[in-house]
């Protein structure tokens, strides 16, 4: 079976800031990678996905997540992050075999002035 | 293009009782989930249906949860009866189809809170 751990409970950052939210997967085959942001009270909405092809994924928001196969990492990034960035963030992942997504248990980004 | 619709959004109910909540995926969308998200935790599948079949429910305590998609359209998730560990938001998502990499799409979530 497939899972994720995210490694980061909580980042704090400054406004204009870069940050990095760190994503670990585990999986005996071939996987498909993907971010989700929740903000308060509201449902998930996609960020980004790896289906294959170019490791570097770039998604809305400005974010984009390198996939690495080596390292099984699928670590986010954001350049410049705004105070509207504030939410928690979910990686999860899929495979051929289990098509819903097991998510892991999230990071919480906080972006102060 | 109207996005997956949830109802009740809240719910407050005492141990023991019983509640329902509903769900209309997006238009066309043949699979829809239900996810059971514990505060301070990611979301955790409880069903998939495929059209009006069960793809896995593994996950589910079918003790207590019951779900159904009647037409293969809306579906609606029951507990009975509830447990204070149920407090939870409950996720419903769909996809076009039950392909891995496919997008899904989730719901705002129902709320509850069992006292």
């Amino acid at each position: 079976a497939q899972s994720v751990t995210q490694l980061d409970s909580q980042v704090p950052v400054f406004e204009e800031a870069p940050v990095e939210l760190r994503c670990n997967y585990s999986s005996s085959v071939s996987v498909y990678l993907f971010w989700y942001v929740q903000y308060p009270n509201q449902g998930l909405q996609l960020l980004l996905k790896y289906l294959s092809g170019s490791t570097l994924v770039k998604g809305i928001n400005g974010f984009e997540a390198e996939f690495n196969k080596s390292q099984t990492s699928f670590h986010l990034r954001k350049p410049s992050v705004h105070i509207s960035d504030t939410a928690e963030y979910f990686c999860a992942v899929s495979t051929d075999s289990g098509y819903a997504l097991n998510f892991g248990k999230g990071t919480s980004l906080l972006v102060t002035p | 293009e109207a996005g997956v619709a949830q109802s009740p959004r809240y719910k407050i109910i005492e141990k023991r009782q019983s509640v329902a909540f509903w769900c209309n995926p997006i238009s066309g969308h043949a699979t829809l989930y239900w996810y059971q998200q514990i505060l301070g935790q990611g979301p955790k599948l409880l069903i998939q249906f495929q059209n009006n079949g069960v793809v896995d429910d593994s996950q589910l305590p079918k003790d207590r949860f019951s779900a159904e998609r009647l037409k293969g359209v809306d579906s609606t998730l029951k507990i009975q009866p509830a447990k204070l560990e149920d407090s939870a938001v409950y996720l419903c998502a769909s996809s076009p189809t039950t392909g891995a990499g496919n997008t899904i799409y989730f719901g705002e979530g129902s709320w509850l809170t069992v006292v």
